[in-house]
């Protein structure tokens, strides 16, 4: 098992559509995290949850509800998305040490969405 | 809020030459400064990283240098290999105990051709 699993890699979906991003790491981490990356652009965080509590939510439109049923899952769900939000999807988890620090940032490959 | 800049955006070397790609921060508090390497159809990976107290760090043909003053910091990569082609992203974030909030640069897509 890869430490950040992601599914599905590609997703293709209608603005009137619902589906899900799903993300699993088994890496024992107590962090994950929602990326968007878009061409030419930094990557943007858009959620956080640390313990299974959000902990960030960065003015990400209300049409991305994230999940996180457990420390080792997380979702995404898609409604009513715009072109727009086509982009390639990561997933990252982090591990709080004992002594406090969190460290680097453990990607998946990506979920590759397309709204057409 | 913190802003990260990134340069060049493309850069083409021939084996065995360096490669070196700078960045610059805005935050002053911004004190942990990693360096991700991204190849083609997988997501970002660690390759180096370097905190505020330390002023260079290297790893075999891999190191990170950081100007705290002139806010700005750079990765240079020795003997390049065509397996070093790929998108090096920047970062910068102020080290806490809770999560880890990282401010991308745009990244660089190196191609080494051998």
């Amino acid at each position: 098992e890869t430490g950040v699993t992601q599914t599905p890699r590609h997703l293709v979906m209608g603005m009137t559509n619902k589906k899900s991003l799903k993300c699993e790491q088994h890496l024992g981490h107590n962090a994950m995290y929602w990326y968007k990356q878009s061409a030419k652009k930094p990557l943007e965080l858009m959620f956080v949850y640390s313990l299974e509590e959000r902990v960030e939510n960065n003015s990400v439109p209300s049409r991305f509800s994230p999940e996180c049923p457990n420390s080792s899952h997380l979702f995404l769900h898609l409604h009513t998305l715009q072109p727009e939000d086509s982009a390639l999807y990561l997933c990252a988890s982090s591990h709080k040490s004992g002594t406090g620090y969190t460290g680097e940032l453990f990607f998946g490959e990506g979920s590759r969405l397309t709204v057409l | 809020g913190e802003n990260v800049e990134q340069h060049p955006s493309t850069l083409s070397v021939q084996e065995g030459d360096s490669a070196v790609i700078k960045c610059t921060y805005s935050d002053s508090a911004s004190n942990y400064f990693p360096w991700y390497k991204q190849e083609l159809g997988k997501g970002p990976q660690l390759i180096i990283d370097i905190r505020s107290n330390v002023g260079e760090k290297k790893d075999q043909r891999i190191a990170v240098t950081l100007n705290k003053t002139a806010k700005h910091f750079s990765l240079h990569i020795t003997e390049t290999q065509p397996e070093d082609s790929a998108v090096y992203f920047c970062a910068a974030s102020i080290v806490n105990t809770g999560f880890q909030k990282l401010v991308f640069g745009t990244g660089t897509r190196l191609l080494v051709s051998p």
